[in-house]
């Protein structure tokens, strides 16, 4: 059972947008960032968004990220084969002092 | 260019120890915390554990805590965890990653290194 909160799955069609949200609480999202990861099966995952909605350097502007009180997202407009992974939100939590994962969302383009 | 490379992976028996190491390059070491993740087999990421960069402050996570234990050589640009009383389920891919330096989160992963424990 993961302290940040993610749909198992999503999917969408070449072209489309398709969001992920994670859900958490006033101590890790509410009061600090949220960084997103993707990884690919058999590899190490790589930083795609920091600080709710920083793309990292060389990542494709279809990727954004958003945060709105004790919940983000990552948006993937214009789905492309190569965007299908699994992808990772993850902040601090100030009452635990730990690092909290979501549990993963698998995106499947169609 | 930033590089983590961690070792020291292996089968192991359940109650038995191991360690691993992470060698850093590429980045002024000191600098920045230092975390391992782990990964267990078909399951999502699990954070292990944080060092800060002048070793202040240690936190686990707690599925780990009193058996696990982080640490660094700064003059060797080395990260190590020490794990004790291994189970069944520390089994998967662990990675040590280089911390943000603000955010307390892991931006630079290495590769992983495999830890199995069974009997």
């Amino acid at each position: 059972q993961s302290v940040l909160t993610q749909p198992l799955s999503a999917s969408g069609t070449p072209g489309q947008r398709v969001a992920i949200s994670c859900s958490g609480s006033s101590s890790n999202i509410g009061s600090n960032y949220v960084y997103w990861y993707q990884q690919f099966p058999g590899t190490a995952p790589k930083l795609l968004i920091s600080r709710n909605d920083q793309r990292r350097s060389g990542v494709p502007d279809r990727f954004s990220g958003s945060k709105s009180g004790t919940s983000a997202s990552l948006a993937i407009s214009g789905l492309r084969s190569e965007d299908e992974a699994d992808y990772y939100c993850a902040t601090w939590d100030d009452s635990l002092n730990v690092v909290v994962f979501g549990g993963g969302t698998k995106v499947t383009v169609l | 260019q930033v590089q983590l490379v961690e070792s020291g992976g292996g089968v192991v028996q359940p109650g038995t120890s191991l360690r691993l190491s992470c060698a850093a390059s590429g980045f002024i070491f000191r600098s920045y915390g230092m975390h391992w993740v782990r990964q267990p087999p078909g399951k999502g990421l699990e954070w292990v554990a944080i060092i800060w960069y002048d070793e202040s402050n240690n936190y686990y996570a707690e599925s780990v805590k009193g058996r696990f234990t982080i640490s660094r050589d700064t003059s060797k640009k080395m990260l190590y965890l020490e794990m004790n009383a291994l189970r069944v389920d520390d089994t998967g891919v662990y990675y040590c990653a280089r911390d943000s330096g603000s955010s307390h989160l892991p931006v630079i992963w290495g590769q992983g290194t495999t830890v199995t424990v069974s009997s």
